[in-house]
Order: structure tokens, then sequence, then C-alpha cells
């Protein structure tokens, strides 16, 4: 399977503790796009990647949440001291820079604080 | 980026063409109209993508008008695996190439 990969595809915490989740984008992309969408909503942008460097970060993502692309390969992103509110699927995507660019979604990991 | 407006939901019985319209009044010249699907528990998929006039794949057609304020998305003969949400989104590529997603459009395919 050549597509995007998210893991873990669930997880459930308990408020305050840290979770982390990782995306293997397709190989060759070089741009990764990381999403949250809650339910009846369309996804909201998070943050972005071009190869290893984080090119914008989105409001939505407060001083808890942090991102990394180090080899500019696979992502990490990481929750610290969840929220309910944190609650949420977190979808990754990529896609090769271009005027028109595709994204390829991966499944998402649907994260549940309780 | 361009607003866009699209019904919340519609329903449809197999074996209908079904169209769904798409409003985005405020549409700047360089940018491109691009339609993703998206089913339960999974990420979106792109559908199709177009500029002007009429863009056809083996999926759906998009027809823009010439004033690019709409555009409309054409499933031929659905059945019951197009239920999804589908969403219309509208930006210039090349700029960073964040989608902004609406709400989309729950297409509930009947048999």
């Amino acid at each position: 399977d050549t597509g995007v990969s998210q893991d873990p595809r669930h997880k459930i915490t308990k408020r305050g503790q840290n979770v982390t989740f990782r995306c293997d984008p397709i190989s060759e992309h070089n741009r990764l796009y990381w999403y949250r969408q809650t339910l009846g909503q369309g996804p909201e942008f998070l943050t972005y990647f071009q190869n290893e460097a984080q090119l914008e970060k989105s409001r939505l993502l407060s001083d808890r949440f942090s991102a990394e692309r180090p080899k500019g390969s696979f992502s990490t992103l990481e929750i610290q001291r969840t929220e309910q509110g944190d609650s949420a699927m977190y979808l990754c995507a990529s896609s090769l820079r271009s005027d028109r660019e595709t994204q390829y979604f991966g499944p998402g990991t649907r994260l549940l604080v309780l | 980026l361009a607003k866009t407006t699209q019904p919340i939901s519609m329903d449809s019985y197999e074996g209908q063409e079904v169209n769904i319209t798409c409003s985005h009044n405020n549409i700047a010249t360089n940018d491109y109209i691009t339609w993703y699907q998206q089913f339960p528990s999974q990420g979106p998929r792109f559908i199709i993508q177009g500029y002007k006039t009429k863009v056809t794949n083996e999926v759906a057609s998009l027809f823009i008008p010439a004033d690019r304020k709409s555009s409309t998305l054409s499933l031929p003969r659905v059945s019951l695996s197009d239920t999804a949400v589908y969403y219309c989104l509208v930006g210039a590529h090349g700029q960073g190439g964040k989608l902004i997603f609406g709400q989309g459009t729950e297409l509930s395919v009947k048999p």
C-alpha cells in the first residue's frame, strides 16, 4: 500500500495526558499537512511542512500542540496535557508541490479524551 | 480563500444523476475549484478539479459557468456506495496549498 498511513487509528486517553500521532506520507511527496475534524464539520487546517520545514501554523494550534517532520519524511503531532476539547479526528495529508496539487489523505487518528 | 456555500444535505435514489451546486461569489482569478469526497471514518478523497467550462473524469463531471461564481458537481447514475459528504473548495494552490473546507453536502443514496 503506497497511500498515506497514520498510527494509531484510535486513541483513548485521560485528560492531562500527552499523546503522539504519526503520519507516513506518500514517499515522493514533499508537502505534509495536518488537519483536525470534529463531528459534522469539515476538516480544519492545523499546520503544514514542506520537506522538514514547518511553513505555516494555524491559530488553532495552541502551545500544547507541536508537530515535527525531522527528516522530511514521516511526521509526528504531539498534544500535551490533553483536554476534552481535543477529542477529534486528526487527519494527515501529503502532496507534491505544484500549482494544482492534489492532497492525499490518510485514514485519520480518532482521539477521545476522557 | 474564497468562501463557498453548498446545500447541507441531499437525497437521491440509485441510478439517478446527482448534481451538487456550490456558490463561490468571491472567487479570484487564479483560484481553482476542487471537490473532495469523504466517507465516514475515512479521510477526504480528491474527486475532480477545474478552472472553467467542463471537466470530466471517470468518477464525475464538473461544470463551471463563464463567470465562475458557482460550480456543479455531477455524479452520473449514483449507487449506494456514493453516500458520502462532498466538499467544494476554492483556492489558489501553490501558495502553501492548505485546504479550507466548509461543512460539505451530505449525500444520501437510497435503494
